[in-house]
């Protein structure tokens, strides 16, 4: 079973800065099984980036999502104070299986 | 507007048994795989478990398997969760949630139903 270790585990950050998200998989997994989705509170989480680097319907270009083997990562240019929240990288392969990291908090002071 | 509606959640003692459904509407249900991910409080997500479009594959995780069913009725665009022999630990919000691709990313999700596991 792969498992994903995202950090840092809380990331305070000032409007205008850019957020770089780590996600790192226990072994080497494909670029079109990585995703990413963002959780504010009180709200189901929802698909920010798909196959490692595809923009989810409706996600602005700030988003982006890069990496390959066992290191990925989401950067946030210019972040806007709706953009705290929580942040879950997701592995999915042809097992089926489907695993989250534990998440990464995105504070704007 | 495509949109999925859990309902069914709640207060059940340990032991006890719930059943969780999901109403899809705005788009077609058969085709897609579907998954319930659950969410203990102040935690992260967890994935529990998925069915295929036609319902013959199902898969759970570790933690659920035995105690949990997954189903579902295309006919009525609703997925299903059947929880038995209900934990403390159980305690969540239960996400239904649409595959976008079979397998996939997950990319559409309902609000969420409490389950509490309490005696």
């Amino acid at each position: 079973e792969i498992v994903l270790t995202q950090s840092p585990g809380t990331l305070s950050l000032s409007p205008g800065e850019r957020a770089t998200l780590s996600c790192r998989a226990s072994q080497s997994v494909t670029s079109a099984s990585l995703a990413w989705y963002q959780q504010k509170p009180g709200q189901a989480p929802r698909l920010l980036i798909y196959t490692t680097s595809n923009r989810a319907t409706g996600i602005p270009d700030r988003f982006s999502g890069s990496g390959s083997g066992t290191d990925f990562t989401l950067t946030i240019s210019r972040l806007e104070p709706d953009d705290s929240a929580v942040y879950y990288c997701q592995h999915y392969d042809n097992s089926p299986s489907w695993t989250f990291g534990q998440g990464t908090k995105v504070e704007i002071k | 507007e495509v949109q999925l509606v859990e309902s069914g959640g709640g207060l059940v003692q340990p032991g006890g048994s719930l059943r969780l459904s999901c109403a899809a509407s705005g788009y077609t249900f058969g085709p897609f795989w579907m998954h319930w991910v659950r969410q203990a409080p102040g935690k992260g997500l967890m994935w529990v478990s998925h069915i295929n479009g036609d319902g013959r594959t199902v898969v759970y995780a570790d933690s659920v398997r035995g105690r949990f069913t997954i189903s579902r009725d295309n006919a009525k665009s609703t997925l299903y969760l059947h929880l038995n022999s209900l934990r403390i630990e159980d305690t969540a919000i239960y996400y239904c949630i649409r595959d976008r691709g079979n397998p996939d990313s997950f990319d559409l999700w309902g609000q969420g139903t409490m389950v509490t596991v309490s005696s």
